[in-house]
């Protein structure tokens, strides 16, 4: 069975510090990850999708990599501005599961002026 | 331009009625899916289909039947509505089922009373 686990489960944080949010997967055969945020009462927005054959995504402010022999991933964000304030969600694809998401339950992050 | 919708957004029924949300996107994307955000906001996939046909039937109650009239739209169908039905549900498109990002639409939040 996919499990995927996101630590912390709530992050606080002054405006302008970089930060790192954590996902582990247990899927060995993992085919995609994809980190998505989620702002209150609003569907999901992706940030960035990691194949398997990559170690890692840029986009922005926003850095995103993946380590499959340790089944983990990690998204880096710089300057962190309260705008960033959100869920964010880390969601790994199998590689038999034909489009199947497995999610976190997500890292609540603050950031305060 | 909305690339993934949903209707309604909010829904509120007693229980024991049948309900539909639908979902349309306009990504050209071959795959669609259905997913549930219950009370501690987890994620998880309920149905997909594949150009019009399901290809993931994850366990869930018979009551809910989705629908494919073509692969732009992708609806569900809830019969016999119960409390723990009160849920988020969200629709989501990609390219190819396994490959590529998914986008989601914004929700529909389903309240049984």
């Amino acid at each position: 069975k996919q499990e995927v686990t996101q630590i912390p489960a709530a992050l606080s944080v002054p405006e302008g510090e970089n930060l790192v949010l954590n996902c582990s997967f247990t899927d060995s055969a993992i085919y995609n990850l994809q980190w998505f945020r989620q702002d209150p009462g609003k569907g999901l927005t992706s940030l960035l999708l990691i194949q398997s054959s990559q170690r890692e995504q840029t986009s922005g402010r926003l850095n995103a990599s993946l380590d499959k022999s340790s089944g983990r991933s990690t998204l880096y964000i710089a300057a962190s501005q309260p705008g960033d304030s959100a869920t964010y969600l880390c969601a790994e694809e199998g590689g038999t599961s034909y489009g199947k998401l497995t999610f976190g339950q997500g890292t609540i992050l603050t950031v305060h002026p | 331009d909305t690339a993934v919708s949903q209707t309604p957004k909010y829904l509120v029924t007693q229980m024991g009625n049948d309900k539909s949300i639908k979902c349309e996107q306009n990504l050209g994307h071959d795959t669609m899916y259905w997913y549930k955000q219950d009370s501690k906001k987890f994620l998880k996939i309920m149905f997909s289909y594949n150009n019009k046909e399901l290809i993931i039937n994850e366990t869930v109650p018979n009551r809910f039947s989705p629908k494919s009239p073509d692969k732009a739209h992708l609806n569900l169908h809830i019969n016999s509505l119960e409390l723990g039905d009160s849920a988020v549900y969200f629709c989501a498109s990609s390219q190819v089922a396994g490959q590529g990002e998914q986008y989601f639409g914004p929700g529909t939040r389903l309240t049984v009373t």
